[in-house]
């Protein structure tokens, strides 16, 4: 089982720069989740979304935009990347009724 | 305003000593979830158990055990006779019925041969 599935699983930006992060999951789960980890730090919710075409802000969206067209993909986008993005990115996913969020690998992301 | 705190930044502990990872939480919730998570040196990040806020009943799987009490808002985890493949962050999370969850800092587990 794929699971979730996020790419790629490192990149270096030079500061300004703009690049997305992809995530799939496979388990035909409802809701998806964008989150951030910085080092020493739990988990931070940048965006979230409950269905295909509805998205919604989390904790720490700002310099981030998502979009969902379908129930399987909900990538991220970086629009002039400055050093503060430099973090671990984790998408994650749940089914509506049963709220266990299954992650993927993340995305290590430096910006220079 | 939802916060998981884990006042325990490390622990250190030899092979087949147990480990009990504190969590504290705070919600105005009724309803609400709490989630332990696991994220080895790999760095992806391992569902482990959730409990209700409706169910209070302690349980033990395998090697692992939680302890969870309304009372004074705590969800601990304890890892009985420690294996060097437990050393990882550890995450305690929060829920509630939006399906967003809050999560502490960690506590990251070093298990010693």
């Amino acid at each position: 089982n794929a699971g979730v599935t996020q790419t790629p699983k490192f990149r270096i930006l030079k500061i300004g720069q703009s690049m997305t992060l992809q995530c799939a999951q496979d388990m035909n789960h409802n809701y998806m989740y964008w989150y951030r980890q910085d080092p020493g730090m739990g988990l931070k919710l940048i965006y979230y979304s409950v269905g295909a075409g509805i998205t919604d802000k989390g904790e720490v969206p700002n310099g981030y935009n998502v979009s969902r067209s379908t129930t399987e993909d909900f990538p991220l986008r970086l629009e002039l990347a400055a050093p503060s993005q430099t973090s671990v990115y984790f998408c994650a996913s749940s089914l509506r009724d049963i709220n266990i969020q299954y992650f993927g690998a993340g995305t290590r992301l430096s910006v220079l | 305003a939802q916060k998981v705190t884990q006042a325990q930044t490390e622990i250190s502990v030899v092979e087949k000593e147990d480990v009990t990872l504190d969590c504290v939480y705070e919600t105005r919730d009724t309803t609400y979830y709490l989630f332990w998570y696991k994220q080895p040196p790999s760095g992806e990040l391992v569902f482990l158990i959730r409990r209700n806020s409706f169910d209070e009943q302690n349980e033990i799987s395998g090697r692992y055990s939680w302890n969870f009490q309304k009372s004074t808002s705590s969800f601990n985890f304890t890892i009985t006779a420690s294996q060097v493949v437990d050393s990882a962050v550890y995450f305690c999370a929060l829920g509630s019925n939006d399906y967003k969850l809050s999560f502490g800092a960690g506590t990251t587990v070093t298990v010693r041969a």
